[in-house]
């Protein structure tokens, strides 16, 4: 089945450093990204959803600045969290659609973000 | 708006038992699709099922089984024979509107004791 890779799984940085967390399909193109958050115990809430070769669409509240997203190719999409904070610290999770309907889409395993 | 409750929040079954998960959904789209979804401790999300508005007939696989009344608004989820690895947060989901965004529930802890 298809397959959706997120790198890394971990990641620790000090408060201000910038972290890229990166989601791949590797064996199908992806259109449309779409970028969750998920606090300790609580539901996946939508950052935002990245078309490939267009800018994000950020959900209301989500800081597009804080939060940058790159999806320069129809199997790449990255998510640059800047200048980091402790608030930061959460779990991401990446899902990649093939096609233009939810039957296929496809999660990626999630990155564990812990700011110092 | 789309909206989906799961209103079990923690649920403790001991092994074999079987189990319901509930979950009530809203949305004015006529066309929609619904998912559950299953999250070990480990934090990845398991695709469990997808159902589209129009078919309504119950699905079983294994010892899982879903039960969908669009009367209600209901895409129930049942475990049957529950096992200890069945422990983790299951979550439903719907995808409709325009942007086919996915819209998740607040997600169940399922704990299954030995």
């Amino acid at each position: 089945g298809a397959v959706v890779s997120q790198h890394p799984s971990r990641v620790i940085c000090k408060s201000g450093t910038s972290v890229k967390i990166e989601c791949r399909s590797l064996d199908f193109q992806a259109t449309t990204m779409f970028w969750y958050r998920q606090f300790p115990k609580q539901s996946l809430m939508l950052m935002a959803t990245s078309n490939e070769g267009s800018k994000a669409t950020y959900e209301q509240g989500v800081e597009k600045d804080k939060f940058l997203i790159n999806h320069a190719s129809l199997t790449l999409s990255t998510l640059t969290v800047t200048s980091a904070h402790p608030e930061d610290s959460s779990f991401y999770i990446c899902s990649a659609r093939a096609g233009t309907v939810n039957e296929k889409l496809f999660f990626g395993s999630g990155t564990q973000l812990s700011v110092l | 708006a789309q909206k989906v409750t799961q209103a079990q929040t923690e649920i403790s079954v001991v092994e074999k038992e079987d189990v319901t998960l509930d979950c009530v959904y809203e949305t004015r789209d006529t066309t929609y699709y619904l998912f559950w979804y299953k999250q070990p401790p480990s934090g990845e999300l398991v695709f469990l099922i997808r159902r589209n508005s129009f078919d309504e007939q119950n699905e079983i696989s294994g010892r899982y089984s879903w039960n969908f009344q669009k009367s209600t608004s209901s895409f129930n989820f049942t475990i049957t024979a529950s096992q200890v690895v069945d422990s983790a947060v299951y979550f439903c989901a719907l995808a409709s509107g325009s942007a086919r965004q996915l819209t998740f529930g607040s997600g169940t802890q399922l704990t299954v004791l030995p």
